[in-house]
């Protein structure tokens, strides 16, 4: 079946500097990409998303790149700070079942 | 206050025991969708639906059950099929599903912790 794989399940980075998180994606019909944030005991929440039709979206200290040709999207935070600290979601959508299948997350840790 | 309500908030299950769920919208959402999250495994999609009275099972349906008979309510219900029940419950919905891009953004509760005495 179709599936998300996301990359690192945990990621540890000193304040102020930058986390990348990597997502691919085995349907090549897939064209929306959602970014969730679940911060502890919290429930997840948009933080950004793209559409298959760009090739990145910047939101201040946020952006998401997609690569079409390789099935694969990326979730940059520049100038960490911690409240970034929360586990992060990527997804795609399954057009073929109208559906969004999430990647098994990352756990960003900010280090003081 | 619109939003997606999830309760209860803890819920503990006998053996042998049947137990349900609520999910309750008033965003006026067609789709919504119930998710499980053990540590590690990210969300799976357990059951969705798109629109009133029809569902449809997600990567994990076995040992669940849920109902659609109103809008705004998407009630989960474990049964004593489910052997592996305890874990955190999401529910979600969005505007619509689809090749429509803009409906996909979705929406979630505040889950319901499921454990088993």
């Amino acid at each position: 079946g179709e599936n998300v794989e996301q990359h690192p399940s945990t990621l540890s980075v000193q304040e102020g500097d930058s986390a990348v998180i990597k997502c691919t994606y085995s349907d090549s019909a897939s064209n929306y990409f959602p970014w969730y944030k679940q911060e502890l005991g919290k429930r997840p929440q948009l933080i950004i998303d793209i559409r298959s039709n760009v090739g990145e979206k910047k939101d201040q200290r946020i952006a998401v790149t997609l690569n079409k040709t390789a099935k694969h999207f990326s979730l940059h935070i520049t100038e960490t700070q911690p409240e970034d600290s929360a586990v992060y979601f990527c997804a795609a959508t399954v057009n073929r079942d109208d559906k969004i299948i999430f990647g098994k997350g990352t756990r960003l840790h900010i280090l003081p | 206050d619109g939003g997606i309500t999830q309760s209860p908030k803890y819920l503990f299950r006998k053996e042998g025991q049947n137990v349900t769920l609520s999910c309750e919208q008033n965003l006026n959402h067609d789709a919504m969708y119930w998710y499980r999250q053990d540590p590690g495994q990210g969300l799976r999609l357990i059951y969705y639906s798109q629109i009133v009275n029809d569902f449809q099972k997600g990567d994990i349906a076995e040992g669940y059950s849920v109902s659609r008979e109103k809008k705004e309510s998407f009630p989960l219900t474990v049964t004593s099929a489910q052997k592996n029940p305890t874990a955190f419950y999401l529910c979600a919905s969005s505007i619509g599903t689809g090749r429509k891009l803009a409906k996909n953004i979705q929406y979630f509760g505040a889950g319901t912790r499921l454990s088993v005495l």
